[in-house]
């Protein structure tokens, strides 16, 4: 059974750093991106990047680019998506998810549980 | 790159047959057959119910079907259940610096 387990919910204040992971199993982990998924307090969802966990190649929404990295460690079948400084208009549910064949435009298939990122100004 | 845009409800009694639009633009749902559709219960994750435009996964009821018209896509849930009652999320491939984009969302009211 595929399953993205995330890591749990957080809270931070403005500034900080932080870092939240979601580690894959019952695949081959290397084998098929892992993108991030933003769900805003107003429901709406918006696609932030993703990583090819073989090579660590990633690409960016422009709407995200240079505020948050992504990354992975296909070792440990975990991808993390990483702020140095957050603010809090980044408080919302993030999600990992993978597809089924690794093909470009495939859809979304798996999900992880989410991760709520509460930051206070 | 804009949201695709949907209806921000739609209703419909036990039995009936509904359907969710989602417009988009040549640059993605115009161009791509990679439109999705997700099932979003409130707390839970999102769970893919339609791929490919009018693809269901394995598991996935035969009563949420999906169809596109030029820059236009479509999810129809038939035999209205009052599980069914959820948000709705349609997605595209887009081929440019933003991958994909998703719908604003319809939230499904079962009467």
């Amino acid at each position: 059974e595929v399953q993205l387990v995330q890591s749990g919910a957080e809270m931070k204040k403005a500034g900080e750093s932080l870092r939240i992971s979601c580690q894959g199993s019952g695949y081959n982990f290397a084998s098929y991106w892992i993108a991030w998924v933003r769900q805003t307090p107003g429901g709406g969802l918006e696609w932030m990047g993703r990583i090819d966990p073989d090579d660590s190649y990633t690409n960016y929404s422009p709407s995200f680019q240079g505020h948050v990295t992504i990354s992975a460690d296909k070792s440990i079948t975990t991808a993390y998506l990483h702020w140095s400084s957050l603010r809090a208009s980044d408080t919302a549910i993030y999600y990992c998810v993978s597809p089924k064949k690794g093909l470009d435009g495939e859809a979304f298939h798996y999900w992880g549980q989410g991760a709520l990122v509460t930051v206070s100004s | 790159q804009s949201a695709l845009t949907q209806p921000a409800s739609v209703s419909g009694s036990p039995g009936q047959s509904i359907t969710i639009s989602c417009t988009g633009t040549r640059s993605d749902v115009g161009t791509y057959h990679y439109v999705s559709w997700y099932q979003q219960h409130p707390g839970k994750a999102p769970k893919l119910i339609i791929f490919e435009v009018s693809k269901r996964p394995s598991g996935v009821s035969n009563r949420f079907s999906g169809s596109k018209s030029g820059n236009t896509a479509s999810l129809t849930i038939s035999g209205l259940q009052a599980g069914d009652e959820a948000d709705y999320f349609c997605s595209s491939y887009t081929g440019r610096n933003t991958l994909f984009v998703f719908g604003t969302g319809t939230k499904v009211t079962v009467l």
